[in-house]
């Protein structure tokens, strides 16, 4: 069965620094791939999706993330992390069904 | 005009009381899905509807019954309320195709059991 792997749970990252939250999955093509935010007391909103093609894909609010087939990652990157920024990840896949596979996010703290 | 909205945002009750919650979404889209994410921020599917018609149904408790009147509401109602049901519930909806299409979330809903 295909699964999601956030392998960090919360990253501490200062403001202007870079970014990057790492995502594993294990499936044996290549799913879709999505990364969503959750700012408190919010509902997940899409930053970015990977289907096929260019293997950099760019996203809502600064944000980019690589497809690694070789890796079975799609990491998530920013060059400069805003206050704003802190929020909770979530990396999804989602093999060609209805249902989709959240991973268990990662928390980013930003500080100043 | 919000795309997909729940009500209520909080619902505080006592356990043994049944209660629902609402969700509408106006993006035109034909899959919905109830989410629960709890206190780790897990977020785990509980049901999908695809216009009208029920196509994920984990192993959630018969407690719990999804009903879809139309393609734009679906609603959950949980009798018999348990201390374990305090979450936050999270309605999302898409244009399904296949798995490639993003959902959209709704704000949540927070249910404390006392």
């Amino acid at each position: 069965a295909q699964s999601v792997t956030q392998p960090d749970i919360h990253i501490t990252v200062s403001e202007g620094a870079s970014l990057e939250l790492r995502c594993n999955y294990s499936y044996g093509a290549t799913p879709y791939l999505f990364w969503y935010v959750q700012s408190p007391g919010q509902g997940l909103q899409l930053l970015l999706k990977y289907f096929s093609g260019d293997t950099l894909v760019q996203g809502i609010k600064g944000f980019e993330a690589e497809f690694k087939r070789s890796q079975s990652s799609f990491n998530l990157r920013k060059p400069s992390v805003h206050w704003s920024d802190a929020a909770e990840y979530f990396c999804a896949v989602n093999t060609g069904g209805f249902k989709t596979i959240f991973g268990a996010g990662t928390r980013l703290f930003v500080k100043a | 005009d919000t795309a997909v909205s729940q009500t209520p945002k909080y619902l505080v009750t006592q356990m043994g009381n049944d209660k629902s919650i609402k969700c509408e979404q106006n993006l035109g889209h034909d899959t919905m899905y109830w989410y629960k994410q709890d206190s780790k921020k897990f977020l785990k599917i509980m049901f999908s509807y695809n216009n009208k018609e029920l196509i994920i149904n984990e192993t959630v408790p018969n407690r719990f019954s999804p009903k879809s009147p139309d393609k734009a509401h679906l609603n959950l109602h949980i009798n018999s309320l348990e201390l374990g049901d305090s979450a936050v519930y999270f309605c999302a909806s898409s244009q399904e195709s296949g798995g490639s299409q993003p959902q959209h979330f709704g704000d949540g809903t927070r249910l404390s059991i006392l």
